[in-house]
Parts: structure tokens; sequence; C-alpha cells
């Protein structure tokens, strides 16, 4: 049981640079988002996604597009890497349309922007 | 725009005490209040969670006391032991499947 993975765990970019983090999960979920996560900042939402097709922004967006061709795979794409991107990137899915779901988050991609 | 604020930053507890993390919340599309935990390296996880139908909620040392009207929170940890040290979120419902989510709780819990 997989659940939500996310590759890779771990990346170094130079500022300017573009890469995209993977996620993928296999509990066919149709709700998936992703976070960002800063010391003493808590999780923040960057983007989410209610199905395939599906996409919308959430709290910091700016700098970051996703897309959503399945249910499974939700990438998030850094256009133009920054220092202030540097950060530990969440991927989490849930179902939907139900108020009291359960998020599933993978374990994490830690981003360093040089 | 800090919609859930949660203390304290950091917390140091004996082996055997208790632990307690508290959550204010401003606005909430509805009463749902879950806790997540994360250990270090890994995502969060969630460990417990409240519906407003009830006022506190208690599985095995976790509980959750909420208060409606004052708007908080809060998540106690009965027989606090090492294995509990890790970060906790609170989190409150913006809609349906979103949530914002206090700035984290590190839990320290000394043998």
């Amino acid at each position: 049981n997989a659940g939500v993975t996310q590759t890779p765990k771990f990346q170094v970019l130079k500022t300017g640079q573009s890469m995209t983090l993977q996620c993928a999960q296999d509990m066919n979920h149709e709700y998936m988002s992703w976070y960002r996560q800063d010391p003493g900042m808590g999780l923040r939402l960057i983007h989410y996604s209610v199905g395939a097709g599906i996409t919308d922004q959430g709290e910091v967006p700016n700098g970051y597009n996703v897309s959503r061709s399945t249910t499974e795979d939700f990438p998030l794409r850094l256009l133009s890497a920054a220092p202030s991107q540097t950060s530990v990137y969440f991927c989490a899915s849930s179902r939907l349309q139900r108020p009291d779901t359960e998020a599933f988050f993978g374990q994490g991609t830690r981003l360093t922007v040089v | 725009q800090q919609q859930v604020k949660q203390s304290p930053q950091s917390l140091i507890v004996q082996k055997g005490g208790i632990s307690i993390i508290n959550c204010a919340y401003e606005n909430t599309a509805f009463d749902y209040f879950p806790w997540y935990q994360q250990f270090p390296g890994k995502g969060p996880a969630l460990l417990i969670a409240i519906r407003p139908d009830v006022s506190e909620k208690k599985e095995g040392r976790f509980t959750i006391s909420f208060n409606k009207s004052a708007k908080q929170f809060s998540l106690h940890i009965m027989d606090s032991q090492p294995g509990d040290s890790a970060t906790y979120f609170c989190a409150a419902p913006v809609r349906s499947n979103q949530f914002y989510f206090g700035t984290g709780t590190s839990l320290t819990v000394i043998p």
C-alpha cells in the first residue's frame, strides 16, 4: 500500500532553473493538493485539484504551476526557481465531498534553491 | 493571514507528564477539527479529530477538547512518552477538503 508517493526526496536547484516535483497516489482520491512547510509558518496551500482537468490556486500560488491529467498524478512545476522557494513540499490526497475527510500526505521533497 | 493560531511553538515535557497544545480559529466553514502528527523526515499523518456534536473526544492517551463559543480547541496527551516526540499541527476547515493549518508545536518528551 504505497499511498502518496513523492519524488525526488531532496533537490538542489540554482536560481532561475525549473523543475517538476512529482506526486502520485494509488487510493483513487479525487482531491489532491500541494503544501509548502516553512519554519514557523506551518503548512500553506499552494495549489489543489478536485479531479482530473480541474485545478485551482491556494494561499501561496505564485511561482508554481500544476496540472492534473489523471486521477493518480498531480505534478508541481517551479517555473524559475528563487531562493524564497527553498522549503519542504508536501503533496496530499483525500476523498472528495466529505467534510470530515482525512488527508494523506507524502513524505515530502526538501528543495534548496541557491 | 493567520486563520489558526497555535501555541506553544515548542514544548518540553517529562515522560509521564501531560502535554497540552492549544489552537484558536477565526472562522470556519464547518465544525471539524483534526490534529496531525509529524515525525522528522515524514509527512503529517492524522492523529485524532473532533466533530461539533461532542465537546471532547478521547482516543487512548490523546484527547481533543473543543470550545465552540470561544473558538478554541486543544490537544491533551496524557502520560506522554518519548515516542510522542514530534511536531503537532491543528487545522480548521476553509471548505470541504481544504484546511488552514496552525504553525505547529514541536514536542519533546524527555525520558
